[in-house]
């Protein structure tokens, strides 16, 4: 079945710092991947997908793009704000495969 | 749009009782995912469910935990009986279909003592 790997976090940055949240996945074929954030207290929220290879996905400033050359899903920001404070979940496939989450936290 | 609604929001109860979570999709959504997530961890599948056939229970402690749809709307998931290492947020997802991700509700967190 499908699985998904984050990198180890926590990832405690600066404000207008640039972001980068690795996620490299394994699955049969090529599924749908995901980006969810989650607030402290709330539900997850779908940041952003992916459906099929090279495809980016991007939304309130992040980007990641599909990449089937390294099964990889990496999320980005290129200047991040003390809002974007959060857990960060990279998700894979039909069955919604999780990876363990990554928390970051921005200071001002 | 109403989003996922999920009650009870908290619910704490002694090991061996017995809980029960009720969830309510968004309108049209075939697809509903019951998940548990552990304090730290990412969430865990239990059940998926389309319309009101079982996808995928794989990871579903079936001894104690079961999950039903009736209708293919609203879905309860049970525990029977709570063990302390079942605490955790319990988590609802729907969505229309399986490739465009799916909507959360808020969870119901438990704690069993």
């Amino acid at each position: 079945g499908n699985s998904v790997t984050q990198m180890e976090g926590p990832v405690t940055l600066s404000e207008e710092a640039f972001l980068t949240i690795n996620c490299t996945y394994t699955a049969t074929g090529y599924p749908s991947l995901f980006w969810y954030v989650q607030y402290p207290g709330e539900g997850l929220q779908l940041l952003l997908k992916a459906t099929k290879a090279d495809d980016k996905g991007s939304n309130k400033g992040f980007e990641a793009t599909y990449r089937k050359e390294t099964t990889s899903f990496h999320l980005e920001k290129g200047s991040v704000q003390v809002s974007d404070s959060a857990v960060y979940f990279c998700g894979s496939g039909s069955r919604l495969t999780f990876g363990e989450g990554t928390q970051l936290t921005v200071n001002p | 749009e109403a989003g996922v609604a999920q009650s009870p929001r908290y619910k704490i109860i002694e090991k061996r009782q017995s809980v029960a979570f009720w969830c309510n999709p968004i309108s049209g959504h075939a697809t509903l995912y019951w998940y548990q997530q552990i304090l730290g961890q990412g969430p865990k599948l239990l059940i998926q469910f389309q319309n009101n056939g079982v996808v995928d229970d794989s990871q579903l402690p079936k001894d104690r935990f079961s999950a039903e749809r009736l209708k293919g709307v609203d879905s309860t998931l049970k525990i029977q009986p709570a063990k302390l290492e079942d605490s955790a947020v319990y988590l609802c997802a729907s969505s229309f279909g399986t490739t465009g991700g799916a909507f959360f509700g808020q969870g119901t967190r438990l704690t069993v003592v």
